[in-house]
């Protein structure tokens, strides 16, 4: 079955650490998506990417940093430049004219 | 710019009806769409509208449009306790695969 697949499930960083979240789709989408979600707020954008080999930053991008090297494949670093990096990570993908597809998304826990 | 309103908090009597509002800004919006996102989870999609529609019914949930007022519902019938989640009204933007989210209205379900 296509669908989109979010790990881990749970991260937990130290201060200082580098931090990396995978997300990995089989639907053949061209676009693919990066959200931040604290407790009892909305969808924050932090980056997204239309093609391979091309991102752009969104709403909330400074301490993150992303790689699109293959059109499956959208994974986020979250740095130590991100100062409050404890939420819950949603990637997402789509194809023109469609809704999105989420993944399950990672809870990332500062320790 | 363009914003998409929802209300925070919603709720209801179990066996009642919910309805959960949200407006629009963009009125050449193709589609419209409901996300549903249970404690923990990613983000599901729950439902759609075209914008030359005025109303879709799929089961006990049923959208209405009115373009005039930028004003989409959506109405769940018989609310059970599994409907508690966070509901997510989203229009694209003049790209076509980004969405414009709301904040997301949160159902809480009375015994």
């Amino acid at each position: 079955d296509g669908g989109i697949t979010q790990s881990p499930k749970y991260l937990f960083r130290k201060e200082g650490q580098n931090v990396t979240l995978s997300c990995e789709q089989n639907l053949n989408h061209d676009a693919m998506y990066w959200y931040r979600q604290d407790p009892g707020q909305g969808l924050r954008l932090i980056y997204y990417s239309q093609i391979v080999n091309d991102f752009q930053k969104g709403d909330i991008a400074e301490g993150y940093s992303v790689s699109r090297e293959k059109k499956e494949s959208f994974p986020l670093t979250v740095t130590s430049a991100q100062k409050n990096p404890t939420a819950f990570y949603l990637c997402a993908s789509t194809a023109t004219g469609s809704g999105y597809t989420f993944g399950s998304g990672t809870r990332l826990t500062v320790v | 710019g363009e914003d998409v309103e929802q209300s925070l908090f919603l709720s209801v009597r179990e066996g009642d009806s919910s309805v959960i509002n949200c407006t629009y800004t963009d009125s050449s919006s193709t589609y419209l769409y409901w996300y549903k996102q249970e404690p923990g989870a990613g983000l599901q999609l729950l439902t759609y509208i075209f914008s030359n529609m005025d109303m879709k019914q799929d089961q006990r949930l049923t959208v209405l449009l009115n373009k005039k007022d930028k004003h989409l519902s959506l109405r769940i019938a018989d609310t059970q306790t599994g409907d508690s989640a966070i509901y997510f009204c989203a229009e694209p933007m003049d790209s076509n695969y980004q969405l414009i989210w709301g904040a997301g209205t949160k159902l809480i379900i009375k015994p």
